[in-house]
């Protein structure tokens, strides 16, 4: 079973607009962390936000994460058609270890 | 400094046959992890390899088993593969001890059963 879960499945914009994308989980947790995917290929670390955090940045990226809503999302401003990509958020669930849950992702198309 | 890497990069095999993929995780990281990503999902946990020892498994069979060397690389092996099977497999590594770390992926091996 899957314990992320991201919104919308898919996002199409154009370039230079901000893309947001959501993800929602069931249960607490460590750390949330954010991948991108190109084209079935692997899985490029983003960003860790950790349970004690609100908010973070990274270049162009902003996390934040709502611990009473089990929530998350993921800001990309200015996008490029490089930002083309699919985006998993994933999870590791307190006191479960340390495999990591992800969600379905959310396919982003970023048009020039 | 090299990332993950994992052989082979495509794998085609028959029904019942048994397979191995290989992966070297990162300098430094001593810890791997194994997922399987069928198409259109996200990546599903198999199982953690630390200190040569299966530190965590997710709920995979038992026909999914794995191996961690001296040397932290690692190797998955699947046997009486299934249509099922077919998938992106991926490694991911990350330094271990006490505490979460951030997993790093490599490319993934694309596996396809028929």
């Amino acid at each position: 079973s899957q314990q992320g879960e991201e919104d919308p499945q898919a996002l199409s914009i154009q370039e230079g607009e901000n893309a947001t994308m959501n993800c929602s989980y069931k249960t607490s947790i460590n750390n949330l962390q954010w991948y991108r995917q190109n084209s079935g290929r692997g899985l490029v670390h983003l960003i860790l936000i950790r349970s004690n955090e609100r908010e973070k940045h990274s270049g162009r990226l902003r996390v934040t994460l709502d611990t009473s809503k089990k929530s998350s999302s993921l800001l990309i401003t200015a996008s490029r058609a490089a930002d083309t990509a699919s985006y998993f958020c994933a999870t590791d669930v307190m006191n479960s270890g340390y495999a990591l849950n992800f969600g379905k992702g959310t396919s982003l198309l970023v048009t020039p | 400094d090299a990332g993950v890497t994992q052989s082979p990069t495509h794998l085609i095999k028959t029904r019942g046959q048994q397979v191995t993929l290989r992966c070297s995780p990162k300098s430094g990281h001593d810890t791997v992890s194994w997922y399987q990503q069928a198409l259109g999902q996200g990546p599903q946990f198999i199982f953690q390899y630390y200190e040569e020892e299966e530190r965590q498994r997710g709920n995979f069979p038992d026909r999914f088993s794995g191996h961690q060397f001296p040397n932290y690389s690692s190797e998955l092996n699947v046997n009486a593969l299934l249509l099922g099977d077919s998938a992106l497999y991926l490694c991911a590594s990350s330094p271990g001890g006490q505490g979460f770390h951030e997993q790093y992926f490599g490319p993934g091996t694309r596996l396809t059963v028929t």
